[in-house]
């Protein structure tokens, strides 16, 4: 049974430029977060989706928008990219109940230069 | 709102000491507490949860944890450490109705020979 699958594993862009990142679940979940982790750091909640819609947000500007596919994948869009968005990007995915086993997946490492 | 705070930020031991990790939260409302721990280059795994009932918690690797309501307390614990116990390790709250998970900075566990 495959975890949570998270693509690329690692890149780098430019400041001001975009970047999507992109996430499976796991096997029959069908809720989705992405969190962000700064070297040194733990990780920051950014947004949940739930039934392709965003659900509850973190304290993250409207540069971070998300997406979320019939089959439950995800997608992290971040734009006007700055250098403090330089971080590990982290998805996780459950089933929607509260106090539901929340599993990561390995990560995306973004570098904005 | 609620925010965790993880007393120390590195905790070096040698192999088979006990050790001892604190985690304090804040809350208004009722939560939910986590432990979890990331090995180098790799995402978050649970290693256990406290919901409802029994304060002390365990896992499948001899770690625990006791929930204390009035010192608002999660401290991890583990009686005899293995080196390959050396990782980062993430104390995590969320609110009992929500699914965000609040997380402290981590505290780095080292297990020396």
């Amino acid at each position: 049974d495959a975890g949570v699958t998270q693509s690329p594993t690692h890149l780098i862009k430019t400041r001001g430029q975009q970047v999507t990142l992109r996430c499976s679940p796991k096997s029959g979940h069908d809720t989705v977060s992405w969190y962000q982790q700064a070297l040194g750091q733990g990780p920051q909640f950014i947004f949940q989706y739930y039934e392709e819609e965003e659900r509850q947000r973190g304290n993250f500007p409207d540069r971070f928008s998300g997406h979320q596919f019939p089959n439950y994948s995800s997608e992290l869009n971040v734009n006007a990219l700055l250098l403090g968005d330089s971080a590990l990007y982290l998805c996780a995915s459950s089933l929607r109940s509260p106090g539901n086993t929340i599993y990561f997946g390995e990560g995306s490492w973004l570098t904005v230069v | 709102a609620q925010s965790v705070t993880q007393l120390d930020s590195q905790v070096p031991v040698f192999e088979e000491a006990p050790v001892e990790l604190r985690c304090n939260y804040s809350s208004s409302v009722s939560v939910y507490l986590f432990w979890y721990v990331q090995y180098p280059n790799q995402g978050l795994q649970l290693l256990l949860k406290y919901l409802s009932g029994s304060t002390l918690v365990e896992s499948i690797n001899g770690f625990e944890a006791e929930f204390n309501k009035s010192q608002t307390s999660f401290h991890l614990r583990k009686p005899s450490v293995h080196i390959s116990d050396t990782a980062e390790y993430f104390c995590a709250v969320s609110e009992s109705s929500g699914y965000a998970l609040n997380f402290g900075k981590g505290t780095s566990l080292l297990v020396t020979p």
